[in-house]
């Protein structure tokens, strides 16, 4: 268990709705990482936060957003989905502000499905 | 740019021999570099990570990888491979004063009885 939580763990959603994924860090990060995982793209980072505040954006899509909260939970919202977003989430987390040399620790994933 | 390059999506061995699973990074600057493992419906976990100091460095399992500043490679090795050693593997890179981990597109091993 790393200690990062996401929910949901499944979901089933059609094409054009928007779904909100949910993600709580390690007791004591203050960083939180989202990344997409799919057959085809392998694993893409999409946004980190540190502390509230982006501070690092990957290949996310303008339909994705994401934000976290003073309590540092952080969430992932995707809007008019398509298909192609079919994937596995990711959310992860760490000690600081910059990667550098920090252990990223990845939750069990939410995996989403588009039909 | 930054990239990290790893050479095989499969690798297939037996039971008892050599894991070696090949990673090579692009940078300009002095890189941090990890190796996680994926098991099926999991996460990804930290195996090892080189950040400063001795360039051979241990992790769990009997995995160890190798940081070559010349060669820019940190190659992951295990002398006896065990069927739990079946997984995805991905390398991965950070770089000093930089906030994005960069990963590999992973390496699916495969370990035959």
């Amino acid at each position: 268990d790393s200690g990062v939580t996401q929910t949901p763990k499944h979901l089933i959603t059609a094409t054009g709705q928007r779904v909100t994924l949910r993600c709580s860090p390690r007791s004591g990060d203050l960083s939180v990482y989202w990344y997409q995982q799919s057959l085809d793209q392998g694993l893409q980072f999409l946004i980190q936060y540190y502390n509230g505040e982006e501070r690092a954006k990957g290949n996310i899509l303008e339909r994705f957003s994401a934000q976290q909260f003073p309590d540092l939970h952080s969430e992932l919202n995707l809007s008019s989905l398509e298909l192609g977003d079919s994937a596995l989430y990711f959310c992860a987390s760490s000690v600081g502000q910059g990667a550098g040399g920090n252990t990223i620790y990845f939750g069990e994933g939410s995996w989403l499905t588009v039909v | 740019a930054q990239s990290v390059t790893q050479l095989g999506s499969h690798v297939s061995v037996s039971e008892g021999a050599l894991v070696l699973l090949r990673c090579n990074y692009s940078s300009s600057v002095p890189p941090y570099l990890f190796w996680y493992v994926q098991y099926p419906n999991q996460g990804l976990q930290l195996l090892l990570k080189y950040t400063t100091g001795a360039t051979l460095v241990k992790g769990i399992n009997g995995f160890e990888a190798e940081f070559k500043k010349s060669e820019t490679s940190f190659h992951l090795t295990k002398p006896s491979a065990h069927m739990s050693d079946a997984a995805e593997y991905f390398c991965a890179v950070t770089y000093t004063g930089g906030f994005k981990t960069i990963f590999g597109a992973g390496t699916r091993l495969f370990v035959k009885a």
